[in-house]
């Protein structure tokens, strides 16, 4: 079935240094590739996904390129705040649940 | 629009005790689910349900029970509730497509003592 791994955390880092989640997939076929987040003491909420291969992903500053080849989407932004400190997950459709196969989540510690 | 709304935000029962999480969604989704949150493991599927009526098991449904008689809500009970159940519950819709977004609720927190 589907997997997905990310890299361990926690990731601890400088406001605006450059960040990067590693995620990599197993899948059938080219699936939609999303990440979702969850900011302390809240649900999760999507914020990015890629529909097809090649494609990429952005909002708030945040990154993610589709790449079929090394099945990965792997997280980036060049510039973190203190405010992007949060927990992030990758994820991909289980097909016939409708439903989403995650990573384990990676937290991330931005200091001042 | 509320989105996705779950209740009780925190919940502490003793073993052996039953209880229900409400989960209520007013965008007319006809997929919602019910995962639980532990830390390094990420989410897991517990239930799910593609329509009023409908619902089938997902990766971790011992000691869980749901039913889907509205469009709009989504319950799940914890039969005899167990110290293995403490854990951060997780309901979510999508309008369905493969392409589409999850919505989260806010978790309900729960210890079994």
């Amino acid at each position: 079935g589907n997997s997905v791994t990310q890299m361990e955390g926690p990731v601890t880092l400088s406001e605006e240094a450059f960040l990067t989640i590693n995620c990599t997939y197993t899948a059938t076929g080219y699936p939609s590739l999303f990440w979702y987040v969850q900011y302390p003491g809240e649900g999760l909420q999507l914020l990015l996904k890629a529909t097809k291969a090649d494609d990429k992903g952005s909002n708030k500053g945040f990154e993610a390129t589709y790449r079929k080849e090394t099945t990965s989407f792997h997280l980036e932004k060049g510039s973190v705040q203190v405010s992007d400190s949060a927990v992030y997950f990758c994820a991909l459709p289980d097909t016939g649940r409708r439903a989403l196969t995650f990573g384990s989540g990676t937290r991330l510690q931005v200091q001042p | 629009n509320a989105g996705v709304t779950q209740t009780p935000k925190f919940q502490v029962l003793k073993t052996g005790q039953s209880m229900t999480l409400q989960c209520a969604q007013d965008m007319n989704h006809e997929y919602m689910s019910w995962y639980r949150q532990d830390p390094g493991m990420g989410l897991r599927l517990i239930h799910y349900s593609v329509g009023a009526g409908i619902t089938d098991q997902g990766e971790v449904p011992n000691g869980y029970n749901v039913s889907r008689s509205t469009t709009e809500d989504f319950p799940l009970r914890l039969l005899s509730a167990a110290p293995s159940q403490t854990s951060v519950y997780f309901c979510a819709s999508t309008a369905g497509g493969l392409t589409d977004t999850q919505y989260f609720g806010p978790g309900t927190r729960l210890t079994v003592l």
